[in-house]
């Protein structure tokens, strides 16, 4: 199996410009989660879906930020307008089920907004 | 509130020594425990958990030691590596928040030759 794989791996934009990431979860996991990581607060935990479907969306930070999960081998974290606050790397995981078994990651996105 | 708390940003330690990684954590209804390691520019990897009713667990070089009643893990590497360098995050969960994963700040571990 590839593992979780994230695109792009880098992606520099300018300010009030869309920005959309994009993930592609391990075969037969049924939990996606996208996690944001930054030198202030560390790994935040944005979204998470279950069988494709948004559970806790908590930890968005804003209306300018959306996850969508269309289907089981896709997930998209779009941040509309960007901001340069927004910058940070951004990793996506996923896991077979819900227990405390850990999770794997993605390579992450590094965002610059300037 | 932080409720996983590794307060050590970085460590150095000399090449062949043991290592010794610490988390704190404040909830008491956390019942599994996880270390996970980092290398620059790559996702987080798994790497030993430990559950709430034991109190170690080894694998190869690394043990993880629970102590409840400090409300403290702590990761120990045996003998250190310079593969060992890398972040080092502590993460706990519990049943009753459906296994969210709480994450520490991490520690930036560095192996001297």
């Amino acid at each position: 199996d590839a593992g979780v794989i994230q695109s792009p791996r880098h992606e520099v934009t300018e300010m009030g410009q869309e920005v959309t990431l994009r993930c592609k979860p391990i075969s037969g996991h049924d939990y996606l989660f996208w996690y944001r990581q930054t030198m202030m607060r560390g790994l935040e935990l944005l979204i998470y879906f279950n069988n494709n479907v948004p559970i806790d969306d908590s930890g968005m930070p804003e209306d300018r930020f959306s996850a969508k999960m269309p289907n089981a081998s896709f997930s998209t974290l779009k941040i509309q307008p960007s901001e340069p606050r927004d910058s940070a790397v951004y990793f996506c995981a996923s896991s077979l089920n819900r227990g405390p078994y850990g999770y794997t990651f993605g390579s992450g996105t590094r965002l610059t907004v300037v | 509130d932080q409720q996983v708390k590794q307060n050590s940003p970085s460590l150095s330690v000399q090449e062949g020594r043991i290592s010794i990684l610490n988390c704190d954590y404040t909830n008491s209804m956390f019942d599994y425990f996880l270390w996970y390691k980092k290398y620059p520019a790559e996702g987080p990897t798994f790497l030993i958990s430990i559950s709430s009713i034991k109190d170690k667990n080894e694998d190869g070089r690394f043990t993880v030691f629970l102590n409840k009643s400090a409300k403290h893990l702590s990761l120990h590497i045996v003998p250190s590596q310079p593969g060992d360098s890398a972040v080092y995050f502590c993460a706990a969960s519990d049943m009753d928040s459906n296994y969210q994963l709480i994450w520490g700040a991490g520690t930036k571990l560095i192996i001297k030759p």
